[in-house]
């Protein structure tokens, strides 16, 4: 069974400190992406990448950065946590190309105090 | 940018009775996906849509696509307990990159 998982399902830091979410997939996805979802707002692309090293900026890219060293790992990072922070985040990927279905991972409620 | 709006935001129906979701977009689509989360749940594919006009079922769920590409409708028949979630439509367009927009969702409500 394919599988997006994702390292937290909940977490919370303080305002200031670097956080990371790292996203595994089994499927040897090419492209990989992160959404963060609020109320209302639906989801909302910050990065994503169509290859290792790869990376694009998405719809909402301020204040977070991300990596992807190996095929299967995409991690976001948010250098300085701030409250506004404070969402779901989801990572899913998809077979190369643009019009692929999005497998999605479990998510990560970050709470930053 | 792109936009993709959906309506309505929220639909609380008696079960049995029928469902719609609309989407539309502010530039014509290359394509239109359809994904539904549960609640606790992550978003799942249900569906893709590439042609003007396309009409697509699963079961009680019917996927429209508009003929200039530009809007979709999910309707769900005769809806059931199991149907409650938010549905999300996405869509992506060659002048944004091919990036998929999701639009805000609709999440269904179904009373027994």
């Amino acid at each position: 069974d394919v599988k997006v998982t994702q390292s937290s399902r909940y977490l919370v830091k303080r305002t200031g400190e670097k956080v990371f979410l790292e996203c595994v997939q089994d499927m040897d996805h090419e492209n990989m992406f992160w959404y963060r979802q609020d109320p209302g707002l639906g989801l909302r692309l910050i990065y994503f990448s169509y290859d290792v090293k790869m990376k694009e900026k998405g719809d909402i890219p301020e204040g977070y950065s991300v990596s992807r060293e190996k095929k299967e790992r995409f991690s976001l990072i948010l250098e300085s946590a701030s409250t506004n922070q404070t969402s779901m985040y989801l990572c899913a990927s998809s077979k190369q190309g643009f019009h692929n279905e999005q497998f999605f991972g479990p998510g990560t409620r970050l709470t930053v105090l | 940018g792109q936009q993709v709006m959906q309506i309505p935001q929220y639909q609380h129906v008696q079960e049995g009775e029928d469902f719609t979701t609309y989407c539309n977009s502010s530039t014509t689509l290359s394509n239109i996906q359809w994904y539904k989360q549960r609640p606790g749940g992550h978003p799942v594919f249900l569906i893709q849509l590439v042609k003007s006009g396309e009409v697509k079922k699963q079961k009680r769920l019917t996927f429209q696509f508009g003929e200039a590409k530009k809007n979709s409708s999910l309707h769900i028949t005769a809806t059931q307990t199991t149907d409650v979630g938010t549905y999300f439509c996405a869509g992506s367009s060659m002048e944004y990159g091919n990036k998929l927009v999701f639009g805000a969702g609709t999440i269904l409500r179904v009373k027994s």
